[in-house]
C-alpha cells in the first residue's frame, strides 16, 4: 500500500543533543513537506522541498535542517539551537492540487 | 492577522445533529481550500477538498465555498460521536505552488 512512513513514532532528546526525524514515502510524490504541531494549535510549515536536492524554508525553520537526496525520503534534523523542540511532528507529500497525504507522525519530547 | 481563521471550540452538538464548522481566511486569490479531520494524538485525515463556489457533497459531509466573503465552512450531517475530532481549514494561497496554510481548528464534540 502506498503512503508515508515517519519514524519513530515517539523520540526523546537530551539537552544540547542533535536528533533525526525520518519520514520516507511510496507515494511517488514530488513535494514533500515539515510541519510541527503544539498542544491546540494548528500546523507550522519547518522546511518544504518541491523537487530532490532542493529544499526551502518555512515560517519556523530556525534550529531545524532538512536534506533532500532522494524522492522518496525527506529526514528532518532537530539541532540543538532549537531551544523549545518538543512538540508533534507531521510530514506530508502531494502532487497535483489534491491536498496532503500526512505520515502518521513523531512525537519528541526534550528530557 | 491570522491567514486561515477558525473558531477554536470547543463545539459540541447531540448525536444526530448537523455540526456546522466555520473557517475565514485572508489571501483573497487562494484557489484551494481543505478540510482535515484529526483524532487527538493522531495525523490529519483529508475528508473534503472544494475549488470551486457552492456546495460540494460527499456522504454525511458538504464543504461551502464563498470566495466572495473569504470562508469556507464544512457540515457534518446526522453527526455521530466518532466524528469527535479537531477539524483543520486548509488553504493554498495565491503564489504558494501546492504549500498549505492550516487553521488552528476547531474541537467538535458530538454527545450521545
Amino acid at each position: 500500500d502506498g503512503g508515508i512512513t515517519q519514524s519513530p513514532k515517539y523520540l526523546f532528546r537530551k539537552e544540547g543533543q542533535n536528533v533525526t526525524l525520518s519520514c520516507e514515502q511510496n507515494l511517488n510524490h514530488d513535494a514533500m513537506y515539515w510541519y510541527r504541531q503544539d498542544p491546540g494549535q494548528g500546523l507550522r510549515l519547518i522546511y518544504y522541498s518541491q523537487i530532490v536536492n532542493d529544499f526551502q524554508k518555512g515560517d519556523i525553520a530556525e534550529g531545524y535542517s532538512v536534506s533532500r537526496e532522494k524522492k522518496e525520503s525527506f529526514p528532518l534534523t532537530v539541532t540543538s539551537a532549537q531551544k523549545n523542540p518538543t512538540a508533534f511532528y507531521l510530514c506530508a507529500s502531494t502532487e497535483g492540487n489534491y491536498g496532503y497525504t500526512f505520515g502518521s507522525g513523531t512525537r519528541l519530547t526534550v528530557v | 492577522q491570522k491567514e486561515v481563521e477558525q473558531n477554536s471550540g470547543p463545539l459540541s452538538v447531540p448525536e444526530g445533529a448537523i455540526a456546522s464548522l466555520n473557517c475565514t481566511y485572508s489571501d483573497r486569490g487562494s484557489q484551494s481550500f481543505f478540510w482535515y479531520r484529526q483524532y487527538s494524538g493522531k495525523s490529519p485525515e483529508l475528508i473534503m477538498f472544494i475549488y470551486s463556489n457552492g456546495d460540494k457533497e460527499d456522504g454525511r459531509f458538504t464543504a461551502q465555498l464563498n470566495k466572495a466573503s473569504q470562508y469556507v465552512s464544512l457540515l457534518i450531517r446526522d453527526s455521530q460521536p466518532s466524528d469527535s475530532a479537531t477539524y483543520l481549514c486548509a488553504v493554498n494561497p495565491p503564489g504558494s505552488a501546492r504549500q498549505l496554510t492550516f487553521g488552528s481548528g476547531t474541537q467538535l464534540t458530538v454527545l450521545p
